[in-house]
């Protein structure tokens, strides 16, 4: 089945600075990407993700890259904030049958921290 | 207001019981699954519900029983308890079948002694 790797366990950055989290997944056939959220204490809250029939996605001060051939994708935060301090998923998901993306196979996590 | 409600928040139980974990979703949403994340594993996926009909059951155990009384209710019926059991459960749901941007519910934390 799908694996998806989460490269850094713990990030930590300056307010202001960018901070970059990679994935790589296992699955050639993935093509949906979502990237999650999780502040503490608190559920997981969908903040961005990609599909792969493009290679780049942005919003706001995010941009999710997507790499088909290296099985990698990124999560870039911009101008960070010391509220951007979280942990963040990364996810991968083939389509089934169907067509459907529902089977989501999630990473390890990510812990940011921005310091001020 | 939460949009998706999951009751109780904290829940301990001993070994060899039932529980049954509750989900409500008020997004409007047509499919909800179920997710598990406990210590020693990732966020793992159970179920997916569409229209209240089960689409994929990715448990091995029957002791895991999704249980759909309305379109927006997916609860988690959890047989013969035991510790390995201990995780957060997740209710998601999303708006359409695709399972494309799933919302997460705040969790179940299920203690199993």
């Amino acid at each position: 089945g799908e694996k998806v790797e989460q490269h850094e366990s713990t990030l930590s950055v300056r307010e202001g600075d960018s901070a970059v989290i990679n994935c790589t997944y296992t699955d050639t056939a993935s093509s949906y990407f979502p990237w999650y959220k999780q502040e503490a204490g608190k559920s997981l809250h969908f903040v961005i993700d990609i599909r792969s029939n493009v290679d780049r996605k942005q919003s706001q001060r995010l941009t999710v890259l997507l790499d088909k051939k290296a099985k990698r994708f990124s999560l870039h935060i911009t101008a960070t904030q010391p509220e951007d301090s979280a942990i963040y998923f990364c996810a991968a998901s083939r389509p089934n049958s169907g067509g459907s993306n529902y089977k989501l196979t999630f990473g390890k996590g990510t812990l940011l921290t921005v310091t001020p | 207001d939460p949009k998706i409600i999951q009751k109780p928040k904290y829940l301990v139980a001993v070994t060899g019981s039932e529980k049954i974990l509750i989900c409500e979703q008020y997004l409007g949403h047509n499919a909800m699954y179920w997710y598990r994340q406990s210590a020693k594993k990732p966020l793992e996926f159970m179920f997916s519900y569409s229209y209240q009909k089960l689409m994929d059951n990715q448990t091995a155990s029957s002791r895991f029983q999704p249980q759909s009384s309305k379109k927006n209710h997916l609860d988690l019926q959890i047989t013969a308890l035991k510790p390995d059991d201990s995780a957060t459960y997740f209710c998601a749901s999303s708006p359409g079948t695709g399972g494309l941007e799933q919302y997460f519910g705040p969790g179940t934390r299920l203690t199993v002694l």
